[in-house]
């Protein structure tokens, strides 16, 4: 089956440095890759998403790249805000004709310092 | 474009209490449609899904139960809540076929409810 493998946290970050957080997956199909943002108290929302090998999502500063060879699609930011603090999960949703469920990782939680 | 609505934002039960919990998405037909609940500080865990009205899975054996009464009108019930019920309970959805799932495979998340049972 489907799996989603991301870094434990807490990230603890000072403002303006450098962010990765990686993530790799196991799929028996070509998946669609997506990365989700949860502020406190908040439902998640989508960030970013790629769809085949070698694309690259972006969006807020934040990007993913779709590595097929190394089954990756790490996140990275080059300068983080206090305002990025949040819970990022990574997931995968399956191609037409495969699961109905998308897959979620555990979630990392971001903590930025001014 | 689509929306979903879920609510009540937050709820405060007491053990043995029923529960309802409503979900509905807008501007979209056949949606498939997702209940999860976060614990503090954990991931994401899947309740119930559902491809279709009347159509439900179950993922962990448990207090809740769900339904689909309309296509897309998602309910989680409980005939008597329990302490272990509490936590951050999302509904969600996905494009279920045909070109708008080829389009967007992602999930979209409601607010969230907060259930304290206590």
């Amino acid at each position: 089956g489907n799996s989603v493998t991301q870094m434990e946290g807490p990230v603890t970050l000072s403002e303006e440095a450098f962010l990765t957080i990686n993530c790799t997956y196991t799929a028996t199909g070509y998946p669609s890759l997506f990365w989700y943002v949860q502020y406190p108290g908040e439902g998640l929302q989508l960030l970013l998403k790629a769809t085949k090998a070698d694309d690259k999502g972006s969006n807020k500063g934040f990007e993913a790249t779709y590595r097929k060879e190394t089954t990756s699609f790490h996140l990275e930011k080059g300068s983080v805000q206090v305002s990025d603090s949040a819970v990022y999960f990574c997931a995968l949703s399956d191609p037409p004709g495969g699961s109905y469920i998308p897959t979620f990782g555990r979630g990392t939680s971001l903590i930025v310092h001014p | 474009s689509q929306t979903i609505h879920q609510w009540p934002a937050t709820l405060v039960q007491p053990v043995g209490s029923p529960l309802s919990l409503e979900c509905t998405v807008e501007g979209t037909s056949n949606p498939n449609l997702y209940w999860y609940r976060q614990a503090a500080g954990r991931g994401l865990q899947l309740l119930f899904y559902s491809v279709g009205i009347g159509q439900i899975s179950s993922e962990v054996p448990q207090n809740l139960s769900a339904s689909r009464p309309q296509d897309r009108q998602f309910i989680l019930s409980s005939k008597k809540l329990l302490l272990s019920d509490s936590g951050f309970y999302l509904c969600a959805w996905r494009e279920s076929s045909g070109t708008a799932y080829l389009m967007n495979t992602e999930a979209f998340f409601g607010q969230g409810t907060r259930l304290t049972v206590v």
